[in-house]
């Protein structure tokens, strides 16, 4: 069965201080890993999706990273605006088009 | 575009009362999901469609749930009778053909948050 893991649960930093959130996945035939970012009382909203180990994306401070067993989403310089829930999801070919999730990790920046 | 539209946003109905909820994906999208968010264990997939088609239901709870839809712009899961674990943040969300679009990931609305009593 897919397996998806995210640590840590839950991340302060202070703002300009950089950090990575963590996502473990146990998948058979991985099409793609997904980051979503989800505010309060909102649906999750699309950030990334990799494809294969050693591949990386970027979008203004954050950068996703993937390898064979793990991604890593790096946050440089964070702004109070990144505070969210993060999450991830695996895309594996016995489960066909739908989206495994993580539990995600609610990141706050402060001032 | 309007994006993945939801209704009603916020449900609260008494427990053994049928509860339908309703999801209008974007237009051109093939697929179709819904998913159950808890703080227990976060985002579920219930079922998706392809082509308003059924493609995997595994996830759907037990037989007082059922999804349907009708036609490409609109689709409904129904819960009959309801229960309080039911209670709940219910997400459509839609998707392109896969072989067109892999880049946009999958779009989900805004949720209807559903509390049993």
């Amino acid at each position: 069965e897919d397996q998806v893991t995210q640590s840590p649960e839950a991340l302060r930093l202070q703002e300009g201080e950089s950090s990575s959130l963590n996502c473990s996945y146990t998948v058979s035939g991985l099409r793609g890993l997904f980051w979503y970012r989800q505010d309060p009382g909102k649906g999750p909203e699309f950030l990334f999706t990799l494809y294969s180990a050693g591949e990386e994306k970027e979008k203004e401070r954050l950068k996703a990273t993937l390898t064979k067993k793990e991604s890593f989403l790096h946050i440089t310089a964070p702004k109070p605006e990144d505070s969210a829930t993060y999450l991830c999801a695996v895309q594996a070919a016995p489960s066909g088009y739908a989206l495994n999730f993580g539990k995600g990790t609610s990141l706050l920046v402060t001032p | 575009d309007a994006g993945v539209i939801q209704s009603p946003r916020h449900e609260v109905t008494e427990m053994g009362q049928e509860v339908t909820l309703r999801c209008k994906p974007i237009s051109g999208h093939d697929y179709l999901f819904w998913y159950r968010q808890t703080m227990m264990r976060g985002l579920e997939l219930l079922i998706y469609f392809n082509n308003n088609v059924p493609i995997d239901d595994s996830g759907m709870p037990e037989d007082r749930f059922s999804a349907k839809m009708p036609n490409a712009s609109f689709s409904t899961l129904k819960i009959q009778p309801s229960e309080p674990r039911d209670s709940a943040v219910y997400f459509c969300a839609s998707s392109p053909s896969q072989s067109i679009d892999r880049e946009n990931g999958y779009t989900f609305g805004s949720g209807t948050r559903l509390t049993v009593v």
